[in-house]
């Protein structure tokens, strides 16, 4: 079976500076998926990025980018020019993809970033 | 267009009453997935569809947890005798077919009192 694990229970950051949050994961399958997940105060979960195991190159959608490294199992995400918005629930996530189908996501325990004015 | 729905977005019941909750996902998503968040807690899965039939239901806790697709669009989750412990965020969210994005509702906040 697979683990998610968020070490960090919170973390504060000020508007416009830089913020990683960790994650680490086991799994002994060599092919799978790595989310990051947004939840504010309304509970709706919003995926912020994904990484495919296979790719070597790190994920980056706008001000978010991964740090991601197969052999040590770690899946970072860094936020840059952070923003009032940012504040919320980040869930780490993993996917073991199913040949033909859909599969359910393993979520660690989540990490409260709070973004001060 | 719209996204996931989930309605109602609380629900209060007495322990040992039965409740249903239910799911809207996206037009034309044939995957749908049940997860329950405690507090504290990342959420975790409970059950899938595929079309009309679930695809994996390994998650379910026990034998008071039911849910149904019958016609591959909305699903009901059904928890039958309710325990407190039973009080959580359940979440519901779709995919289309072999794709490995989830949209999420909203989530309904039960609580079992």
């Amino acid at each position: 079976a697979q683990t998610v694990t968020q070490s960090q229970p919170e973390m504060s950051v000020q508007e416009a500076e830089t913020v990683t949050l960790s994650c680490t994961y086991d799994t002994s399958e060599s092919n799978y998926y790595l989310f990051w997940y947004k939840q504010p105060p309304s509970r709706q979960m919003i995926l912020v990025i994904r990484q495919e195991a296979y790719k070597q190159q790190n994920a980056t959608e706008n001000r978010f980018s991964v740090n991601f490294q197969k052999a040590a199992k770690s899946f970072s995400l860094k936020i840059s020019d952070s923003q009032l918005g940012d504040t919320a629930m980040y869930f780490c996530a993993f996917m073991k993809p199913q040949t033909g189908a859909n599969s359910k996501l393993t979520f660690g325990k989540g990490i409260t970033l709070s973004v001060r004015p | 267009g719209a996204g996931v729905s989930q309605t109602p977005s609380n629900k209060v019941t007495e322990k040992g009453k039965y409740v249903e909750l239910r799911c809207d996902p996206i037009s034309g998503h044939t995957a749908l997935y049940w997860y329950r968040q405690s507090l504290g807690q990342g959420p975790e899965f409970l059950i899938y569809f595929q079309g009309t039939g679930a695809a994996d239901d390994s998650g379910l806790p026990n034998d008071r947890f039911f849910a149904v697709r019958p016609e591959g669009s909305v699903s009901t989750l059904k928890i039958q005798r309710t325990e407190r412990g039973d009080s959580a965020v359940y979440l519901c969210a779709s995919s289309l077919s072999r794709n490995y994005e989830q949209y999420f509702g909203p989530g309904t906040r039960l609580t079992v009192t």
